[in-house]
């Protein structure tokens, strides 16, 4: 069975301190890991996957099989990346759908 | 282009009655999934469609099914409910089936509960 544990439920850090949101993984296969944000109001969006390897937001996030691990990482954090933080893993060629995590409230605090 | 569109956005049934909920997808979009939200147990994957047909499904009791039109639009249907079926439930569209390469766009959801 495919399982996504997210640690924090939240998580509080002041503009300009550096975040990480953890995420672990449980899959017998390779995966593919996915981070997704709903801020205030809004809808549940994507917000990066480890295959694009690129930063959106200034946020980054690596895939470290041998941890089983997908933390979200950014250097300076910003008052407006206060949101649910949701990390979510895709096995089997996509035949589960999306198995999320329980999520993380992340606020920035000024 | 519009968003994933899901009607009603609130509902209010009691226990035994029957529900039906719909998704319109983004245009174009020919795969609807269907996720369950609740404090609890967080966002679970519900069933996904794809060219009218069920690809896939989660681990829900058969009360739960859905179906999906020509148009791609998507019902979900809930029959006997019970109070433990009061959540959300979210739609999301994409072109293709499954979320692999394939980036999901989720409706603002239906908050039903069940008294």
């Amino acid at each position: 069975a495919q399982r996504v544990t997210q640690p924090e439920k939240l998580l509080s850090v002041f503009k300009g301190a550096p975040v990480e949101l953890k995420c672990n993984y449980s899959y017998s296969g390779s995966p593919e890991l996915f981070w997704y944000v709903q801020y205030s109001r809004q809808r549940l969006q994507l917000l990066l996957r480890h295959i694009s390897r690129e930063s959106i937001k200034g946020f980054t996030a690596d895939l470290n099989k041998g941890e089983t691990s997908f933390h979200l990482k950014k250097p300076f954090a910003q008052e407006e990346d206060s949101a649910m933080y949701y990390c979510a893993l895709s096995g089997s060629g996509g035949a589960d759908g999306l198995t999320f995590g329980k999520g993380t409230h992340l606020i920035i605090q000024p | 282009k519009a968003g994933v569109t899901q009607t009603p956005r609130y509902l209010i049934k009691t226990r035994g009655q029957q529900v039906t909920l719909s998704c319109s997808p983004i245009s174009g979009h020919r795969s609807v999934s269907w996720y369950q939200q609740t404090p609890g147990q967080g966002l679970q994957f519900l069933f996904e469609y794809f060219s009218e047909t069920q690809r896939n499904k989660g681990n829900f009791p058969g009360r739960f099914s859905g179906r999906q039109f020509s148009n791609s639009r998507s019902e979900m249907n809930v029959s006997t409910l019970e109070l433990g079926d009061s959540a959300l439930y979210l739609c999301a569209s994409s072109w293709y089936a499954g979320p692999s390469y394939n980036e999901q766009f989720f409706g603002p959801g239906t908050r039903l509960t069940v008294l």
